[in-house]
């Protein structure tokens, strides 16, 4: 049961474009969000993430926008540089107690020069 | 600054051999612990978590087992690999009071069981 689903496995797009990966999730109860990005060999990295009393969240050229009623977000990258070339994965998870997070299956984007 | 530090980096065994993967956070006390496996089309798996010495939770039925002999250190092993168990494996840790749930990762371990 994949309660989180990124359901592009890949994404290419032109520099200078505007990147937009989607995520959606089945458990209404997550109550945050966030966006990890993760290079060949490395591990992920927090990227930006969003509170389920909000519908937007941005830190720089990275925006999270949240739409609980669909249950889907999005990470909307503008411009999208080559170095953001990378897996993109979405995680949901419930506050309190530790923190499980449930990961999607990941986006790889290709910005293109 | 906490770091985070796993390894080894990669790692080729024999099938029915024994594991062990180590992972130690620094900087941090009592942090959450986790073990994640990445497989291709099936994102990050979590596969064990801690909150504290000896104690030890599994997400879902394997060939591997975990311990938290010390408050910042986090094993992963197995008695005899299966070539199922190749995959890459991720530790990660947090602490509620730190930085509200937001997971830190270590560099990873490539495993290939051949």
């Amino acid at each position: 049961d994949q309660q989180v689903k990124q359901n592009s496995p890949s994404l290419s797009v032109q520099e200078g474009r505007i990147s937009i990966l989607n995520c959606d999730y089945t458990n209404s109860m997550f109550d945050y969000f966030l966006w990890y990005k993760k290079y060949p060999a490395e591990g992920p990295t927090f990227l930006i993430s969003i509170s389920s009393i909000k519908d937007k969240n941005e830190d720089g050229r990275f925006t999270v926008f949240l739409n609980k009623s669909a249950k889907h977000l999005s990470l909307h990258i503008v411009p999208s540089q080559p170095g953001d070339s990378a897996v993109y994965f979405c995680a949901a998870g419930l506050s309190g107690g530790y923190q499980k997070v449930t990961f999607g299956t990941g986006t790889k984007l290709q910005v293109i020069p | 600054s906490q770091t985070i530090h796993q390894w080894p980096a990669t790692l080729v065994q024999p099938v029915g051999s024994p594991l062990s993967l180590e992972c130690t956070v620094e900087g941090t006390s009592n942090p959450n612990l986790y073990w994640y496996r990445q497989a291709a089309g099936r994102g990050l798996q979590l596969l064990f978590y801690s909150v504290g010495i000896g104690q030890i939770s599994s997400e879902v039925p394997q060939n591997l087992s975990a311990s938290r002999p010390q408050d910042r250190q986090f094993i992963l092993s197995s008695k005899k690999l299966l070539l199922s168990d190749s995959g890459f494996y991720l530790c990660a840790w947090d602490q509620v009071a730190l930085a509200k749930n937001i997971q830190y990762f270590g560099a990873g371990t490539r495993l290939s069981v051949l």
